[in-house]
């Protein structure tokens, strides 16, 4: 399958810092999804990407899809506790194959 | 609006055992989805389905898993025998296209073979 490598696998950070995290890919995509995960739950959808190029915002998240179309950056503003989880991106090359990413886990220290 | 219900929520069985596991997508929703979570890692896609018909299960290992949707609505994954490495977070996911970006995700049946 696709390999999707994310960066960084984890992050610490104080309460009202802002995030930044990418997900980069061998393989071009025609989509691209973040995701996030909480302890014991499937996975949310945040954000999704159509177009190479795009900045999309979703309240305090803002993700874009690489030029290449390899690649996307999700920033989180001003971060909160319950911004905690894991969060994942998802290349969806063509109609129905979507390839998740390794993860990055998300610490807010209050 | 009700989410995907997955059951059971936790199960322990010992390898070679069978163990099944249970979907109710969100109502309408004609593709439904298993995915293995194994620690650490994304969600692998297992099956996809379109109502009642498979579109995908190219990374199904059928040898051992198996699964249906019958009548296009509740789905049950199966294994048959288990082995260590099953042990992984089993999530079903429902979409209301056939496109597979828009996904909602159940809440996972975590399976450990001991």
């Amino acid at each position: 399958g696709q390999q999707l490598n994310q960066s960084p696998q984890s992050m610490f950070i104080q309460e009202g810092e802002d995030v930044s995290m990418n997900c980069t890919s061998s393989s071009i995509f025609n989509t691209w999804l973040w995701y996030k995960q909480d302890p014991g739950e499937g996975p949310v959808l945040l954000i999704a990407l159509y177009k190479a190029g795009e900045l999309t915002s979703n309240g305090r998240l803002t993700a874009q899809f690489g030029i290449t179309r390899k690649d996307s950056f999700l920033n989180i503003s001003a971060s909160i506790p319950s911004d905690v989880g894991i969060y994942f991106c998802a290349g969806l090359s063509g109609a129905n194959n979507l390839f998740f990413g390794t993860g990055t886990r998300l610490t807010v220290i209050p | 609006e009700a989410g995907v219900a997955q059951s059971p929520r936790y199960k322990i069985i010992e390898k070679r055992q069978s163990v099944a596991f249970w979907c109710n997508p969100i109502s309408g929703h004609a593709t439904l989805y298993w995915y293995q979570q194994i620690l650490g890692q994304g969600p692998k896609l297992l099956i996809q389905f379109q109502n009642n018909g498979v579109v995908d299960d190219s990374q199904l290992p059928k040898d051992r898993f198996s699964a249906e949707r019958l009548k296009g609505v509740d789905s049950t994954l199966k294994i048959q025998p288990a082995k260590l490495e099953d042990s992984a977070v089993y999530l079903c996911a429902s979409s209301p296209s056939r496109v597979g970006e828009k996904l909602f995700f159940g809440s996972g049946t975590q399976l450990s073979v001991l």
